[in-house]
């Protein structure tokens, strides 16, 4: 089953940028990496989607390496509103079941 | 953005009963999932369905079965309620057909307590 790593939690700033990184070793080739945001009591959101190289959006960006073992969120300018895990998620590249590994997601604090 | 929804929101039922967790989904999307996560932890992916009449299991192993009769419901059940059942059950949905973009929309989750 593929593993997917990302820091544990995060402390930022109001106005900082911070990024996120998520490494998947074992990402199948076909599949993107997919970024989600989740609050308490709530299910995930989605944020951010990308193959390879970069993608941005109002509310993210995303670098992905050309061997695509690792990906970063980078959220621009963070806001207290932005306190929640971070997920990455990403298809494995074993056999048989079809597997969608969600990282261990990674907590981040914006203080004032 | 799909509208997808969950009841109950919270269940506490006592072992031994049989269990039903509905998950709808108004947008017309083909797949839907199932995942478990436990408080603070990671989501595991249960069950997924690729469309009517078709379902899988997921990566973690689960007690629970699911069916897809129509596009826009898909059901989890337990037979007989454990305590070890005990977590929140989350349902997903995306419109991209066949695998690889997994932009998956989430209803708000049951969670779920076994006395």
């Amino acid at each position: 089953l593929a593993k997917t790593t990302q820091p544990i939690s995060m402390d930022s700033y109001e106005g900082q940028e911070v990024n996120i990184t998520c490494s998947h070793n074992n990402i199948a080739t076909n599949d993107y990496i997919t970024w989600y945001q989740q609050f308490p009591s709530q299910g995930p959101r989605f944020i951010i989607q990308g193959y390879k190289t970069k993608v941005t959006n109002e509310v993210a960006s995303l670098f992905i390496p050309a061997d695509r073992k690792s990906s970063t969120l980078s959220l621009p300018r963070v806001s207290l509103s932005d306190t929640a895990v971070y997920y990455c998620l990403v298809g494995d590249k074993g056999t048989g079941r079809r597997a969608l590994t969600f990282g261990s997601g990674t907590r981040l604090q914006v203080q004032p | 953005e799909a509208d997808i929804y969950q009841t109950p929101r919270y269940l506490v039922i006592g072992t031994g009963k049989k269990i039903t967790l509905e998950c709808s989904q108004t947008m017309g999307h083909d797949k839907m999932y199932w995942y478990q996560q436990d408080p603070g932890m990671e989501l595991h992916l249960i069950h997924y369905s690729y469309g009517v009449n078709s379902t899988e299991k997921g990566d973690l192993s689960s007690e629970s079965t699911v069916s897809r009769i129509r596009t826009e419901h898909f059901p989890l059940t337990l037979e007989s309620a454990r305590p070890s059942h005990t977590s929140q059950y989350l349902c997903a949905s995306s419109p991209q057909p066949g695998w690889g973009q997994e932009t998956q929309y989430f209803g708000p989750g049951t969670r779920l307590l076994v006395l």
